[in-house]
């Protein structure tokens, strides 16, 4: 399994403002992907993080609202723009084994938005 | 629509016994299945997981069970720690493809002493 962190940890944001989440592996990966989870929620896709493209996103996410980047095989950073009580959630970071079976997560980034 | 279903929000189960935690999916496509653990504040850690061409998987404590003509799977704990008390995911893909992992709602796991 692959090393992942996430920064910031956890974060106290302004409706409106925009907040940008690091995560970085310690090993080049394949596929790195970006969930939510809200509060008392299951973990939801947000999108797949193409490395050298744009993201994939799923169903009810756009770019405009969490644009991605994927510079590289080892990091990629999620901005969660002009934000509301909403967007309070846990979001997570995860990467994709090479043999594309299993998941491994970060530690996630705690955000609350007042 | 719920493809993987956890119907039970909490289990409560004393310490040393055997936990069982439930999952149902309808999809007959997913082939491949997982199960997390997730503390509060901490992101999800996987656990185990089962290939559908087998129908039980064992690693140490854990066991995961597949019954693919019932679509639905189970974790049996045993014996029960205090430190597995933890939210625990359920969540199912479909490998050909590279299809998306599919989660379940969680069942949150209270060992007591």
């Amino acid at each position: 399994s692959a090393v992942i962190s996430q920064k910031p940890s956890r974060d106290i944001c302004q409706r409106g403002t925009s907040l940008t989440i690091q995560c970085q592996v310690d090993s080049q990966v394949t596929m790195m992907f970006w969930y939510r989870q809200q509060p008392g929620q299951s973990l939801t896709l947000i999108a797949t993080a193409n490395q050298g493209s744009e993201a994939t996103y799923e169903s009810g996410f756009v770019i405009d609202k969490f644009p991605i980047s994927r510079p590289n095989l080892t990091f990629s950073t999620l901005t969660v723009s002009n934000m509301s009580p909403e967007d309070s959630s846990i979001y997570l970071c995860s990467v994709e084994t090479s043999m594309g079976e299993t998941q491994y997560f970060g530690p996630g980034t705690r955000l609350l938005v007042l | 629509d719920q493809q993987v279903k956890q119907n039970s929000p909490s289990l409560s189960v004393q310490e040393g016994r055997i936990s069982i935690l439930n999952c149902d999916y309808t999809n007959s496509m997913f082939d491949y299945f997982l199960w997390y653990k997730k503390y509060p504040a901490e992101g999800p850690t996987f656990l185990i997981s089962i290939s559908s061409i087998k129908d039980k998987n064992e690693d140490g404590r854990f066991t995961v069970f597949l019954n693919k003509s019932a679509k639905h799977l189970s974790l049996h704990i045993v014996p029960s720690q205090p430190g597995d008390s933890a939210v625990y995911f359920c969540a199912a893909r479909r490998i050909q493809g590279a299809q998306k992992l599919v989660f379940g709602q969680g069942t949150r796991l209270t060992i007591n002493p």
